[in-house]
């Protein structure tokens, strides 16, 4: 079976553009959740969808939004993008959201 | 805000050499304690969650305990090998929603 998918997996934009991130969970699994991760710390939380619906969003900024669609794949937006965007952004998916499984991220570079 | 904290930040070992660090977490509101295992350019892997005071869990040479009274958690590497040279990160659960992740001890092991 695939694990937990993202695309890109690299990606450069400029400061005030936007930029989409795509997720695509474990089969069976209805849970994402996005996280992000600079040099450096432990990865933040970001978002949490469940069956279409957002379940958690932690301490970022409304130019950060999320959604998930009938198929569970999941998107992150952020707009207008700052250099301290600058990031690794993870996707997790989970079935029952008490284990989560990880994809490799996107590198995002804000120049 | 949680504060989830790992030491040490970094550690070197001698193939061979067992080892150990620690995770800090509030132990009030409680539900579970994940440890992973992240090497560079891989997605995070999952190798223990744990929720029950007292719990050990062990996975060939690694190990985890859990004390929830005092809000700490312990892995332990036994005889590290080169392949066990990664980032360890430990993250509560505390909502069953979001993880709140430590900053992640990086073992690198020598041969």
């Amino acid at each position: 079976d695939a694990g937990v998918t993202q695309s890109p997996t690299h990606l450069i934009k400029t400061r005030g553009q936007q930029v989409t991130l795509r997720c695509s969970p474990i089969s069976g699994h209805k849970s994402v959740s996005w996280y992000q991760q600079v040099l450096g710390q432990g990865p933040q939380f970001i978002f949490q969808y469940y069956e279409k619906e957002e379940r958690g969003r932690g301490n970022f900024p409304d130019r950060f939004s999320a959604r998930q669609f009938p198929n569970y794949s999941s998107e992150l937006n952020v707009n207008a993008l700052l250099l301290g965007d600058s990031a690794l952004y993870l996707c997790a998916s989970s079935y029952d959201n008490y284990e989560q499984y990880f994809g490799p991220g996107t590198r995002l570079t804000v120049t | 805000i949680l504060n989830v904290e790992q030491s040490p930040q970094s550690l070197h070992v001698q193939e061979g050499d067992s080892t150990n660090f620690t995770c800090s977490f509030p132990s009030s509101n409680f539900y579970a304690l994940h440890w992973y295992r992240w090497e560079t350019a891989k997605s995070p892997e999952a190798l223990f969650v744990m929720t029950l005071n007292g719990d050990e869990k062990k996975k060939g040479r690694i190990s985890a305990t859990l004390n929830t009274k005092e809000g700490y958690s312990y892995l332990y590497i036994k005889g590290s090998q080169p392949e066990d040279s990664a980032t360890y990160l430990c993250a509560l659960n505390n909502a069953g929603n979001m993880l709140t992740f430590g900053g992640g001890t990086r073992l690198m092991v020598k041969p």
